[in-house]
């Protein structure tokens, strides 16, 4: 049973217009939420997170919205540029347990 | 510089042949873990360690070996390699504080042929 999911596995958009991808989780008992990004060749690296007390965390270009009520959280990257292109894992985890739950990610690419 | 360091990068082996790859942090973190990322998969938890000389299965643990006998070390090994144990290996860390991220490692490419 997957519970992060992330159905969008390509995005493609313009320079400098706005990226939103989506995740969705079954799970009503996370309660942290993590974006990371991920380069070819290279290792995961943590872009930004979302407590479940917040619905808003805003990090420069990069926005997390979270809605509790739907299970859903989305990222917003505004303007988008063609260093973004990469792709973009949806993690969660809950309480005091380490575990992150990853979704299957999202190929962001950004044409300029 | 706070990192995760795995070795090696690449490797290349053949079914059944013993091998060993290496992890460690320098962030004195208590939670350790290991992922392989497939196409189509994302990213799934092997095994992972709370601290030292605690360790637990993860999602997909069949196939492999852990160990934590120092803070800063977790080997990932596989006693006997097969051909669908070919993947992309990441080793994370994290601190026991709450709400946290973890740390990546670059990867290392496995191909058992």
């Amino acid at each position: 049973d997957q519970q992060v999911k992330q159905n969008s596995p390509s995005l493609s958009v313009q320079e400098g217009r706005i990226s939103i991808l989506n995740c969705d989780y079954t799970n009503s008992m996370f309660d942290y939420f993590l974006w990371y990004k991920k380069y070819p060749a290279e290792g995961p690296t943590f872009l930004i997170s979302i407590s479940s007390i917040k619905d808003k965390n805003e990090d420069g270009r990069f926005t997390v919205f979270l809605n509790k009520s739907a299970k859903h959280l989305s990222l917003h990257i505004v303007p988008s540029q063609p260093g973004d292109s990469a792709v973009y894992f949806c993690a969660a985890k809950r309480g005091s347990n380490y575990k992150l739950t990853f979704g299957k990610g999202t190929l962001l690419t950004v044409n300029p | 510089e706070a990192q995760v360091t795995q070795n090696p990068r690449y490797l290349i082996t053949v079914t059944g042949k013993k091998l060993t790859v290496t992890c460690s942090q320098n962030m004195n973190h208590e939670y350790m873990s290991w992922y392989r990322q497939d196409p189509g998969l994302g990213l799934r938890q092997i095994y992972y360690s709370m601290n030292v000389e605690v360790t637990d299965k993860g999602d997909v643990p069949e196939g492999y070996k852990v160990s934590r006998k120092e803070k800063r070390n977790f080997p990932l090994i596989l006693e006997s390699p097969s051909p669908n144990q070919t993947s992309l290996y990441f080793c994370a860390s994290s601190s026991a504080a709450m709400n946290t991220e973890a740390f990546f490692g670059q990867g290392t490419r496995l191909t058992v042929v």
